[in-house]
């Protein structure tokens, strides 16, 4: 199986910060990386694919790059509403596996 | 715009069957070319995907459960199941089920609907 990381585990970020988080794989997956941002008892909402391909309807504040073993999701000023668990998934081969996520609280 | 639905029983006894449904709204589960897929969360824990299944019928499965799951489609119903033998404590999780996009033969795929998650707990 493909191993999933992510840093930081979990970090607290202001209102307006740039905050960026690391995902890597234990192997080159090329760009077959997606991310998911979960809140509380929902189900995790899509937000990147393919690396840096934003989901329709997903604010431009959010984007993602990488490529082969480490990716990178960042948001470009922190919202509200962004304070939630995000995880990294790999989709380059079966079983999918997601890392183990990155909480984004308040400071 | 796809709806996804899980629905089972929420309360499982050890070494019984897990058995969830999950039905589809806005559009057919047999076109498209979609896969539909199974991911369970265990409470304050990430998410493990459990397996997929073709509208033709076509399943992978995640090997650390292989032995023991089951997904099947019911395209007249609109539906697909997730049938999990000989459970555990270690099964208690909320449920997802989950479409795969973006259909077709792409190469790269992902979760891009998702059903609301049910909890079932495995206990007696």
């Amino acid at each position: 199986d493909i191993q999933m990381t992510q840093s930081p585990s979990s970090l607290s970020a202001s209102v307006g910060d740039r905050v960026t988080i690391t995902c890597r794989a234990s192997q080159s997956i090329s760009s077959y990386l997606n991310w998911y941002q979960q809140k509380p008892g929902k189900a995790p909402k899509l937000l990147i694919y393919a690396a840096s391909n934003l989901q329709g309807g997903v604010p431009s504040r959010f984007s993602g790059s990488g490529s082969g073993t480490d990716f990178t999701l960042t948001i470009s000023s922190l919202q509200p509403e962004d304070f939630a668990t995000y995880y990294c998934q790999q989709s380059y081969t079966t079983p999918r596996t997601f890392g183990p996520g990155t909480k984004v609280d308040i400071k | 715009q796809v709806q996804l639905q899980e629905s089972g029983p929420g309360l499982v006894e050890p070494s019984q069957t897990l058995s969830l449904t999950c039905t589809v709204s806005g559009g057919s589960i047999s076109s498209g070319s979609f896969y539909w897929s199974w991911i369970r969360q265990p409470a304050g824990k990430g998410l493990e995907w459990i397996g997929r299944i073709f509208s033709s019928g076509s399943t992978t499965y995640n090997p650390s459960l292989k032995s023991r799951v089951t997904i099947s489609i019911d395209t007249s119903k609109n539906q697909f199941s997730l049938k999990l033998t000989s459970v555990t404590a270690a099964d208690t999780a909320v449920y997802y089920c989950a479409r795969v996009g973006p259909g077709g033969l792409a190469l790269n795929n992902y979760f891009d609907y998702w059903g609301q998650g049910t909890l079932v707990t495995v206990s007696s």
